[in-house]
């Protein structure tokens, strides 16, 4: 049971554009979400979180925005950058929990064109 | 960047084999984790870390056991390594204490043959 979705597994967005990349969670105990960012060859980077508290958190080009109802995230990058293409997993996890884990997405695969 | 290392970057071995891969970190960071990355599937906990000697199970643990003796070390052993182990591991390390940032390793790509 997935409990956290990233259902677009691919997103092409023109430079300069905005990319939005989406993200939906089932379990209502998550408290806190982060976003990371991966190049091939490398590892995961930390890019943005934001707590349930919150229903936005911004951070220079990147936006994350949470619709707690509809359990669900967005990131949105503005403007884009070629840079900015490679895979975006949003995670998951619960202030309760004494393990820090978290619970990835499966991940979308962003495509900025110049 | 947080200082995490994995060793070795790459490797190649037979099914029936046992392989070690091992996570160093710098930051005396309490957690550590260890994932596998496949396509389809995003990032999977196999293993985790809440302390030295203090190791629990992740969602796809069964074929790995792991090991911590220090803070700085966490070991993730392949008893006998099967074609569906080939993946790509990530280690990671998260401080606690309020933070639940994840701070990823470079990667091991491991194939069975």
């Amino acid at each position: 049971d997935q409990q956290v979705k990233q259902n677009s597994p691919s997103l092409s967005v023109q430079e300069g554009r905005i990319s939005i990349l989406n993200c939906d969670y089932t379990n209502s105990m998550f408290d806190y979400f982060l976003w990371y960012k991966k190049y091939p060859a490398e590892g995961p980077t930390f890019l943005i979180s934001i707590s349930s508290i919150k229903d936005k958190n911004e951070d220079g080009r990147f936006t994350v925005f949470l619709n707690k109802s509809a359990k669900h995230l967005s990131l949105h990058i503005v403007p884009s950058q070629p840079g900015d293409s490679a895979v975006y997993f949003c995670a998951a996890t619960d202030y309760g929990g004494a393990t820090n884990k978290l619970i990835f997405g499966t991940g979308t695969l962003l495509a900025v064109q110049p | 960047d947080a200082g995490i290392t994995q060793s070795p970057r790459h490797k190649v071995t037979e099914t029936g084999t046992p392989v070690t891969l091992r996570c160093h970190q710098t930051e005396n960071h309490r957690y550590m984790y260890w994932y596998r990355q496949d396509p389809g599937h995003g990032l999977r906990l196999i293993h985790y870390s809440y302390g030295v000697k203090d190791t629990d199970k992740g969602e796809v643990s069964d074929g790995y056991s792991v090991s911590r003796s220090k803070t700085e070390d966490f070991l993730l052993t392949l008893e006998s390594a099967t074609s569906s182990q080939t993946s790509v591991y990530f280690c990671a390390i998260s401080a606690g204490q309020g933070r639940y940032e994840q701070y990823f390793g470079p990667g091991t790509r491991l194939t069975v043959t």
